[in-house]
C-alpha cells in the first residue's frame, strides 16, 4: 500500500531563515502532490499543487519541488515569519480513485518559527 | 476564506445518539468528500460523493454512516448510532474538477460522551 512519510519531529527555525520540509512516498507514482497548512483546531488550507511533469512550483515565499525518481517532494518557506508556524501536510491522490481522487495524507510536520 | 462552511463547529452527543454534520459549499460543486481526523492523528478519507451518489468509501464508512445532498446545496454526513471512537474532527472538502486541489472546511469537532 502507499506510504507517505514526513519529518515527525517539529522543525524549529529562526525568523528570516528558510524552512525546508520533506515528504517521501513509496509504492506508486502519483500524478500530482499537494501541500496544505493546518492550524490547531482548523481545517487543512490548500497551499500548492505540483504535477508529475513539473519540477518546481512557486507561490510568493513558498516553493515546492517534486522528484519522481527519488519519490520525494520538498517544501520551502523563505524569509520565514512567526506567522508561518503551523503543521504542514503533504497529500497524494490515491491511485485507485480515478480523476477525482481521494487524498492520502502524511502525518504532517510541525513548524515553529521563533522571533 | 474557506470555500465551504461546516455546521455545527462543535457537537457534543451521548453515545448511541444520531448526529448530522452539515457542509455548505460557497459555489456550485459536483464533487464532495468527507474526511476525519482523530486528535493527534492523520487526516483520513471517509467517503466521496459525485453526481448525487457515493463514488468511493473507506472501510471506516460502515453501515452507521450515510451521506446526502437533501436540497441540492447542503451536503450532510449522518452517523446513526455514535460510538466513543467516532470522536474526531470531521472535514468536508470540495473540488472543482479532475486532478484539482481539494478545499476543506474548518470542520466539526464531534465529541461523544
Amino acid at each position: 500500500s502507499q506510504k507517505i512519510e514526513q519529518n515527525s519531529e517539529a522543525l524549529n527555525i529562526q525568523e528570516g531563515k528558510t524552512a525546508t520540509l520533506t515528504c517521501n512516498y513509496t509504492n506508486y507514482s502519483p500524478a500530482y502532490l499537494q501541500w496544505y497548512r493546518q492550524d490547531p483546531g482548523r481545517g487543512p488550507v490548500f497551499l500548492l499543487l505540483i504535477r508529475e511533469n513539473e519540477k518546481e512550483k512557486r507561490k510568493e515565499r513558498l516553493k515546492v519541488t517534486f522528484d519522481t525518481t527519488l519519490k520525494q517532494s520538498l517544501f520551502h518557506i523563505t524569509a520565514s515569519q512567526p506567522a508561518d508556524s503551523a503543521t504542514y501536510l503533504c497529500a497524494l491522490p490515491s491511485p485507485f480513485s480515478g480523476g477525482y481522487n481521494k487524498l492520502i495524507f502524511g502525518a504532517g510536520t510541525r513548524l515553529a518559527v521563533h522571533p | 476564506e474557506p470555500e465551504v462552511t461546516q455546521t455545527p463547529s462543535h457537537q457534543v452527543t451521548q453515545m448511541g445518539q444520531e448526529v448530522i454534520l452539515r457542509c455548505v459549499p460557497i459555489s456550485n460543486h459536483l464533487y464532495f468528500y468527507w474526511y476525519r481526523q482523530i486528535l493527534g492523528q492523520k487526516v483520513e478519507f471517509l467517503v466521496s460523493f459525485y453526481n448525487n451518489e457515493i463514488s468511493e468509501k473507506s472501510e471506516i464508512f460502515d453501515d452507521q454512516f450515510s451521506v446526502e445532498r437533501p436540497d441540492g446545496s447542503n451536503f450532510t454526513l449522518k452517523i446513526r448510532s455514535t460510538k466513543l471512537e467516532d470522536s474526531a474532527m470531521y472535514f468536508c472538502a470540495i473540488t472543482q474538477g479532475s486532478n484539482q486541489p481539494q478545499h476543506f472546511g474548518d470542520g466539526t469537532r464531534l465529541s461523544i460522551l
